[in-house]
Parts: C-alpha cells; sequence; structure tokens
C-alpha cells in the first residue's frame, strides 16, 4: 500500500507553547488528509479534514483557532497544537486519500504528545 | 449520524481458537468498511478493506465478512496466536475520499 509518514513520532512540551505535527504522503499525491486523535483506551475521533489549497474542516467541538492545519501542498498537511496543556496530551493520527487509488486511506504510524 | 460499536469490548483465548470478532454500524450507507489492528503505543495497520458491493475479504488466516443491509460486519481469525493479540478496529466511511468513523475496538489477547 502507500506510505504515510508522521513527524515527530513522540514529543514532550512544556504548557503554553506549540507543537507543530508533519504528516506525509511518500509516494502519492495526497488531495485530502484527515486528522484524527486518539485517548488513553479509547477509539480514534475525527478532528478535521484538509483539502490541499483550502481551509481544513473541523468536527464539532475542536477549536480551529488551537488546532491550525495548513494543507499547502499534494504531499504535506501541518497540525499546530497552539498553546498546548496538559488535555491536549493525546496520540494524532492522520489518513490521507488521494490519486489512482482515492477510495482508500493510508495511516500514519501516529504522534504521541505529551504536555507537561 | 454514522456510530460504530463492537462486541465484545475484549476477549482473551486459548493459543489455537477460531474466533469472531464482531462490528455492527448504524447507517447502512456505506462506502466501504476497514479493520485495522492496533498494537499498544502504536499506529494502525491495515488488515482488509471491504467495498460496499463486496460480501467478504480474505487475507491468510482472516476473513472479513460485509452484511451492509443489516449493518454489520464480523472479522473471523483462524488458529489464533498469541502474536494476534492487539486491539482490533473497525471503521466505516461514508462515500469516495470521505473519513472513517471508528468503534470503539476489541481488546484481544491470545494465551500461549
Amino acid at each position: 500500500g502507500a506510505v504515510v509518514s508522521q513527524h515527530p513520532s513522540r514529543v514532550i512540551c512544556k504548557s503554553g507553547t506549540s507543537v507543530k505535527i508533519e504528516c506525509r504522503s511518500l509516494d502519492f499525491q495526497a488531495t485530502t488528509m484527515f486528522w484524527y486523535r486518539q485517548f488513553p483506551k479509547q477509539s480514534l475521533m475525527l478532528m478535521a479534514t484538509s483539502n490541499e489549497g483550502s481551509k481544513a474542516t473541523y468536527e464539532q467541538g475542536v477549536e480551529k483557532d488551537k488546532f491550525l492545519i495548513n494543507h499547502a501542498s499534494l504531499t504535506l498537511s501541518t497540525l499546530t497544537v497552539t498553546s498546548a496543556h496538559p488535555e491536549d496530551s493525546s496520540f494524532y493520527i492522520c489518513s490521507a486519500a488521494g490519486g489512482a487509488r482515492y477510495n482508500e486511506q493510508f495511516f500514519g504510524p501516529g504522534t504521541r504528545l505529551t504536555v507537561l | 449520524k454514522q456510530e460504530v460499536t463492537q462486541i465484545p469490548a475484549a476477549l482473551s483465548v486459548p493459543e489455537g481458537e477460531n474466533l469472531v470478532l464482531n462490528c455492527s454500524f448504524t447507517d447502512s450507507a456505506i462506502y466501504n468498511l476497514q479493520w485495522f489492528r492496533q498494537d499498544p503505543g502504536k499506529g494502525l495497520t491495515s488488515l482488509l478493506l471491504i467495498q460496499s458491493s463486496q460480501r467478504e475479504q480474505t487475507s491468510g488466516r482472516l476473513n472479513a465478512s460485509l452484511d451492509k443491509s443489516s449493518g454489520r460486519s464480523t472479522l473471523y481469525i483462524a488458529a489464533s496466536q498469541p502474536g494476534d493479540s492487539a486491539t482490533y478496529l473497525c471503521a466505516v466511511s461514508r462515500g469516495y475520499g470521505q473519513n472513517f468513523v471508528f468503534g470503539p475496538g476489541t481488546r484481544l489477547s491470545v494465551l500461549p
């Protein structure tokens, strides 16, 4: 299948700082990328959908000013957690869809964020 | 709003047993359904993808079936092994290039 990478895989930051997470599709052009969040012992919940070149669509309850999403190219989307708080500590996973296999989504390995 | 449930929440079996994991979804208008495996602290590993027009998919010891009209899917694991221990997630997509809605998962432990 297609390959999606995330960077960093793990990050620890202090409360009040901002953290950027990158999601890259390595071998296909991702016209759509999704950002999910997974709290401990819970399932994945969709945070937002981003289409290349346009503003992201956020799910209800997700603050767009806190979770900034940029999808400036067909291979890269970034999620920036601004003014992070301990309750933002979670596992963030992106997925990408596009190209000839648009009916499938390919998931990144996830980023573990810990806010102290 | 689509909701996905999975039964059982947790399952512990001795090695070698065949087992069935269940997934139900409330809106039958799905585009596809996918089963994933997640190891503790790790990302998702795709196991099987079933398009809405398909009834089942097989890969090795795994077989997934889909009954779209009744909103159900099952994942059958034959001859379970300790290495199968993980959380199994079921997810459905409502359309071409649309996001997935995930179930809560089934935590499987296969005892040696």
